[in-house]
């Protein structure tokens, strides 16, 4: 089975600017969650989509947003982009079947979109 | 062990040596919890995870320890190599009906010298 794939893998922004980024699960996994993860805060939740629709948010500002396909496959947009959005951005799936086993909830991570503001 | 702090806590070691890395969990609630691994430019891998039912699980040369008595998780590698330098994050989760979103710990930064 193919792992996560993100892409792009490296981006350069200045800010203002907006992004979006890509995250193609793998197959058979409906879950979809969205990290952010800087030396100073370690990983941060950002939202995770189940079935194409939103069922979990952390607490960042309204500036991120996503969404989830029919396919599963998941993007997120950063809009007018701060210094401080500089991070590495992962994208994890998980089968995530409700009232399912625990190990459901194992997540599977990308190798990561490294954003850099400028 | 893990921290709140801003820093990353550090493991050092030598090849050969066994390492324990701790984790201090937050939510009584917490009923899975798992270990994983970030290299260098790579996202988390799995590497093991146990139920609240259990307090004990080994893996391939990893032991995972759970004392729900004082919130506390320890990952055990034996016989530490280059290879297992990282930085180790824990994760809790709660049961099912519950958030599927894991609470990470700081993550502890292993670096094993040969």
């Amino acid at each position: 089975k193919a792992g996560v794939t993100q892409t792009p893998r490296y981006l350069i922004k200045t800010r203002g600017q907006q992004v979006t980024l890509s995250c193609s699960p793998i197959s058979g996994h409906r879950s979809v969650s969205w990290y952010q993860q800087t030396p100073g805060q370690g990983l941060q939740f950002l939202f995770e989509y189940f079935s194409e629709t939103q069922r979990n948010k952390g607490n960042f500002p309204g500036r991120f947003s996503g969404r989830q396909f029919s396919n599963s496959r998941s993007e997120m947009n950063v809009s007018t982009l701060e210094l401080g959005d500089s991070a590495l951005y992962l994208c994890a799936s998980s089968p995530a079947l409700t009232g399912g086993p625990a190990e459901g909830k194992k997540l599977f991570f990308g190798s990561g979109t490294q954003l850099s503001v400028l | 062990g893990e921290s709140v702090g801003l820093h990353l806590p550090t493991l050092s070691v030598q090849e050969g040596d066994n390492s324990i890395i701790n984790c201090a969990y937050s939510n009584s609630a917490s009923d899975y919890f798992i270990w994983y691994k970030q290299e260098s430019g790579k996202g988390p891998q799995f590497i093991i995870d146990i139920r609240s039912n259990m307090d004990k699980r080994q893996g391939q040369r990893v032991t995972v320890l759970l004392n729900k008595t004082v919130k506390h998780l320890s990952l055990q590698i034996a016989a530490t190599q280059p290879g297992d330098s990282a930085v180790y994050f824990c994760a809790e989760n709660i049961g099912p009906g519950g958030s599927y979103i894991p609470t990470f710990g700081r993550g502890t930064s292993l670096i094993v010298h040969p």
